[in-house]
């Protein structure tokens, strides 16, 4: 078993719809979550990162966090076109020195 | 504004060759990382640096070395390069532990193709 699990897509919903992207982890330890977004060839780019139970809202954006059940959502509103590419989904653990650990992300196509 | 750069942006070699893949930043960060990523596979961290003097192999160091050459600088290295190096390459940088703020930014990648 990963300590990181995505499902790699594609996802495929209409543009205006609401993308939901999940992510499982392993490590009860885990302390952060963080979201990239990664267009085609180009580097991942941080969305949203969040730490607490619950949900936590930027704009379009919405990150849930449930520790109990092991699991951190991405909900994209009104999804765009310019939203399609990979979202990578990464964890932190203080037990693993600082370092992240990702899932090997989902692929999101929006269409017109 | 604060950055991370990565020289060359794109390059393709021959099987056997010295390459040297270099990382510099602007953010002040003290760790640095690099990663490679492949079709289906991810990101893979090769070696991290949290200071000058600290430098980590990870998950798939084999092949691979880095200098640390300062707060700024971090150069990966394939000291013969082979075919199934050929990826996409990252360099990350992250602030010192926070704690729960660990969050990785990264450089625009360099393409390697190794023939």
């Amino acid at each position: 078993q990963k300590e990181v699990e995505q499902n790699s897509g594609p996802l495929s919903v209409p543009e205006g719809a609401i993308a939901s992207l999940n992510c499982t982890y392993s490590d009860r330890g885990s302390q952060s979550f963080f979201w990239y977004r990664q267009y085609s060839g180009k580097s991942p780019e941080l969305i949203m990162f969040i730490y607490s139970n619950g949900d936590k809202e930027d704009g379009r954006f919405t990150a849930q966090l449930n520790k109990a059940s092991q699991y951190v959502s991405l909900l994209i509103r009104d999804s765009q076109p310019s939203d399609s590419a990979t979202y990578l989904c990464a964890v932190y653990r203080p037990s693993n020195t600082g370092k992240l650990i990702f899932g090997q992300g989902t692929t999101l196509q929006v269409k017109p | 504004d604060a950055d991370v750069t990565q020289t060359p942006r794109n390059r393709i070699t021959k099987t056997g060759k010295r390459i040297m893949l270099e990382c510099s930043q602007t953010k002040g960060h003290d760790r640095m990382y690099w990663y490679r990523q492949d079709p289906g596979l991810g990101l893979r961290l090769i070696y991290y640096s949290f200071d000058v003097k600290d430098i980590n192999k990870g998950e798939i160091s084999d092949g691979y070395s880095v200098s640390r050459q300062a707060q700024a600088k971090f150069s990966l290295s394939l000291e013969s390069a082979i075919p199934n190096q050929t990826a996409l390459y990252f360099c990350a940088t992250s602030a010192a532990e926070r704690g729960p703020y660990n969050e990785q930014f990264f450089g625009p990648g360099t393409r390697l193709t190794v023939l």
